[in-house]
């Protein structure tokens, strides 16, 4: 069975600082991992997936196959980006399928 | 579109009571989650349904939770008895049929349970 690991449930840094939100995941096939924000009193939402190879407000996540990891990064943390943050994988082969979370990282922007 | 809509938004219920969460999914997405999200477990998968056909229900906590989708616009959840256990919030997704697309999520705001 796949598995999604998040292994800060709290990351508080400093406005200005560089972010780095860890995720790894275990799964035998080939899958789709996808980051997902919270803001406070808001929806669920797409942040990034990783087959978009896309910057979002800021943030990009590299899949890296070797240490089975999807970190998400942005290089300056600005006060707008606290919010609770998922990290998800689908399993590979088509159809939509439902994603298994990580248990989220809440992220604090100090000023 | 209103996105996907959730109701009721608070539940407050005493145990043993039957509790009835409900859905409606984006027009055209042939999809629908429930998620529940705990402190202690997060987000958790109980139940999909691919063209109002339950397809993966492994999810579901027991015999206690059911789950329906009698169209294509519309789901319930559905708790009977309701434990305080139950206590969380219920998350409702859908997504767009296979292809482009399908493996994003539109959530609804929830629907946050409280038993006492």
């Amino acid at each position: 069975a796949q598995r999604v690991t998040q292994p800060e449930k709290l990351l508080s840094v400093f406005k200005g600082a560089p972010v780095e939100l860890k995720c790894n995941y275990s799964y035998s096939g080939s899958p789709e991992l996808f980051w997902y924000v919270q803001y406070s009193r808001q929806r669920l939402q797409l942040l990034l997936r990783h087959i978009s190879r896309e910057s979002i407000k800021g943030f990009t996540a590299d899949l890296n196959k070797g240490e089975t990891s999807f970190h998400l990064k942005k290089p300056f943390a600005q006060e707008e980006d606290s919010a609770m943050y998922y990290c998800a994988l689908r399993r590979s082969g088509g159809g939509a399928d439902g994603l298994t979370f990580g248990k989220g990282t809440h992220l604090i922007i100090q000023p | 579109d209103a996105g996907v809509i959730q109701s009721p938004r608070h539940e407050v219920t005493e145990m043993g009571q039957e509790v009835t969460l409900r859905c409606k999914p984006i027009s055209g997405h042939n999809s629908l989650f429930w998620y529940r999200q705990t402190m202690m477990r997060g987000l958790e998968l109980l139940i999909y349904f691919n063209n109002n056909v339950p397809i993966d229900d492994s999810g579901m906590p027991e015999d206690r939770f059911s789950a329906k989708m009698p169209n294509a616009s519309f789901s319930t959840l559905k708790i009977q008895p309701s434990e305080p256990r139950d206590s969380a919030v219920y998350f409702c997704a859908s997504s767009l049929p296979a292809g482009a697309g399908a493996n994003v999520l539109t959530f609804g705001a929830g629907s946050r349970l409280t038993v006492l």
